[in-house]
């Protein structure tokens, strides 16, 4: 597509349900990144995606966080038995090719809200 | 751990005038730092890159400066519009690296 998109765009759910956050990136970016934005604080980077491979899981806040992609594009970012500190804007970005010498491309994220 | 600090939360200057934002980093050593722009509810929108063996970098009313020495980097907007008004970020990456780290921004508001 012409853009990341990001699915749904505001997300409200009770503590303890699961979410699934769609992101559909630019066609033929084969990097594809997510971050989290919480009111007030920088992006925290959550992984990163080179294909469908995700090698480094280390940035992921608990294992109630999990991310997939398949056929090197749409990406799913699950959050199971959700909390309230869960709740921050995710975003989703891609870029060309992977790594920081190369602008990326944003979605408008998700607005996850935990009650 | 790399920390990434920018100037301010908020700046506002007047319509016409010059912005100039500021990104400081330490103990980090990057070799790409790049700017975004933030509307509110919406994603980052990247600007700029500057590369380290760069000092300088210009785009239309945009300058970006990077001083490896000092660990910092500068960010001009010239003739300043009310549209400029949004959250700029800065980014910054190491050579090799898979993905950048973001500054928590400065909200610029420029009064017409």
């Amino acid at each position: 597509g012409a853009g990341v998109s990001q699915s749904p765009s505001n997300k409200v759910t009770e503590k303890g349900k699961d979410v699934e956050l769609r992101c559909d990136p630019i066609s033929g970016h084969t990097a594809l990144y997510w971050y989290r934005q919480s009111l007030g604080q920088g992006l925290e980077f959550l992984i990163y995606f080179q294909g469908n491979s995700a090698p480094d899981k280390s940035g992921l806040p608990s294992d109630r966080f999990s991310a997939e992609r398949t056929g090197g594009s749409v990406s799913t970012l699950t959050i199971q038995r959700t909390q309230q500190e869960d709740s921050a804007v995710y975003l989703c970005a891609s870029s060309l090719v992977l790594g920081t010498a190369y602008g990326y491309t944003f979605g408008s994220g998700t607005r996850l809200t935990v009650v | 751990s790399q920390k990434i600090e920018q100037n301010s939360e908020a700046l506002n200057i007047q319509e016409g005038k010059t912005a100039t934002l500021t990104c400081n980093y330490t103990n980090y050593s990057p070799a790409y730092l790049q700017w975004y722009r933030q509307d509110p509810g919406r994603g980052p929108v990247f600007l700029l890159l500057i590369r380290e063996n760069e000092k300088e970098k210009r785009k239309e009313r945009l300058k970006v400066t990077f001083d490896t020495t000092l660990k910092q980097s500068l960010f001009h907007i010239t003739a300043s519009q009310p549209a400029d008004s949004a959250t700029y970020l800065c980014a910054l990456g190491k050579a090799g690296a898979n993905n950048l780290f973001f500054g928590t921004g400065t909200r610029l508001t420029v009064i017409p």
